[in-house]
């Protein structure tokens, strides 16, 4: 089956540390998201990237980077930065060209950090 | 800029009552929008969709028709069911800058009771 996996599902960082989370796509997108997901509010762009090598920010990049070396793969660093790192994650991705480019989600990544 | 403003929850129903969540937009050019429900725990996964003025999406039950005139996409059932607990996201997206900017509200949390 099509779809979008992100690893792990929970997550657990000691302050001061980096850390990864992992999203694949075998949805043959084009274009990749990571948001960010606070208790009661909406979803927030993080970083976003249309083609392999090339991505952008997003409304919150502060104290985050991605890398886009592959098509399938848009992985997320959370690194010691990001002041308030707890918080929901979700990747997305979508077919670049197509007049709506419907976003797809994943099932998202919690990090807690101790 | 581009905004959606959902109903506050949470909205509490019992089994086959009527639903409807209230969902308005602010955007410029001409948006898509989107449906989109997440179960606790779980990602975002899309539930209908409408791309110009007058159209109506559907899926399992759901409604919403994309009024331009009152800038709005009102979510509709006319029979829930415990299963449909969950929060519901209304979004718009629209072509920025090269690539499809989505823009999330904040979510309505529905709890139906048997």
């Amino acid at each position: 089956d099509g779809g979008i996996t992100q690893s792990p599902k929970y997550l657990f960082r000691k302050e001061g540390q980096n850390v990864t989370l992992s999203c694949e796509q075998n949805l043959n997108h084009d274009a990749m998201y990571w948001y960010r997901q606070d208790p009661g509010q909406g979803l927030r762009l993080i970083y976003y990237s249309q083609i392999v090598n090339d991505f952008q920010k997003g409304d919150i990049a502060e104290g985050y980077s991605v890398s886009r070396e592959k098509k399938e793969s848009f992985p997320l660093t959370v690194t010691s930065a990001q002041k308030n790192p707890t918080a929901f994650y979700l990747c997305a991705s979508s077919q670049r060209g197509q007049s709506t480019d419907t976003q797809y989600f994943g099932p998202g990544t919690r990090l807690t950090v101790l | 800029g581009d905004s959606v403003t959902q109903m506050e929850g949470p909205v509490t129903l019992s089994e086959e009552a009527f639903l409807t969540i209230n969902c308005t937009y602010t955007a410029t050019g001409y948006p898509s929008l989107f449906w989109y429900v997440q179960y606790p725990g779980e990602g975002l996964q899309l539930l209908l969709k409408a791309t110009k003025a007058d159209d109506k999406g559907s899926n399992k039950g759901f409604e919403a028709t994309y009024r331009k005139e009152t800038t709005s996409f009102h979510l509709e059932k006319g029979s829930v069911q415990v299963s449909d607990s969950a929060v519901y996201f209304c979004a718009l997206s629209v072509r920025s800058g090269g690539y499809q900017k989505v823009t999330f509200g904040t979510g309505t949390k529905l709890q139906v009771i048997p």
